[in-house]
């Protein structure tokens, strides 16, 4: 069965630390889509990214990257030297060509508070 | 440019009360869902809709019912109000979920209507 899991419940971290939010999934599918969303605490949902699971390369945006490991199926997001500004709640979600890649399975949120 | 625009932003209902959530998107998508938040947990789909006068249940429809009459509005609606469904609701759209090259579309969420039922 498809599941997302996101273990950590909450992070703290001092402004311009790098902290790594996990995200593991099963699927049973060859074809899936992984994404990443960010709801600051004004609410609403931010895609940050999309990775198909035939590129594992992995992706660079600023301060912000990702790795995906398909041999330990985990798409992990990282933050380099953080910003208070990236205190929010980071969903890790997952959809599969087989089941409509309209239903995303979300992760239950990791919340990230960035302390000055 | 508005996006997802969902109202209204905070309601408290009674129970047994109804009421309609509205959402309505300017980006032409043709791919709209309705989600649910509860507290600590991820999103839940409701239901979701492919193109107008097309709807189907999500994972959890049961106390909710949906119309798309339109493309751009796809209003949610609680007949009979339940504690249970205090929540955070968040509506979405997105193209036909496969792009050219046949990836999964990103989703666009609104910024959600919390309700409360007491």
């Amino acid at each position: 069965a498809q599941k997302v899991t996101q273990a950590q419940t909450e992070i703290s971290v001092v402004e311009k630390e790098d902290v790594t939010l996990d995200c593991v999934y099963e699927t049973r599918d060859t074809t899936y889509y992984l994404f990443w969303y960010k709801q600051p605490p004004s609410g609403e949902l931010v895609f940050l990214i999309r990775r198909n699971s035939f590129d594992e390369q992995n992706e660079i945006s600023g301060r912000y990257s990702w790795n995906f490991q398909k041999s330990t199926s985990s798409f992990n997001f990282t933050i380099t030297a953080s910003q208070v500004v990236d205190s929010a709640v980071y969903f890790c979600a997952l959809s599969e060509a087989t089941s409509g890649t309209y239903k995303y399975i979300f992760g239950t949120g990791t919340r990230l508070k960035v302390l000055a | 440019n508005a996006g997802v625009t969902q109202t209204p932003k905070f309601r408290i209902l009674k129970i047994g009360q109804s009421m309609t959530l509205q959402c309505t998107q300017d980006m032409n998508h043709n791919y709209m869902y309705w989600y649910r938040q509860d507290p600590g947990m991820g999103l839940k789909l409701i239901y979701y809709s492919v193109g107008a006068g097309i709807t189907d249940k999500g994972e959890v429809p049961n106390g909710y019912n949906v119309s798309r009459s339109t493309t751009e509005d796809f209003p949610l609606r609680l007949e009979l109000a339940a504690p249970s469904q205090t929540s955070v609701y968040f509506c979405a759209s997105s193209y036909s979920t496969f792009g050219p090259h046949g990836e999964s579309q990103p989703q666009h969420f609104g910024d959600g209507t919390r309700l409360s039922i007491l």
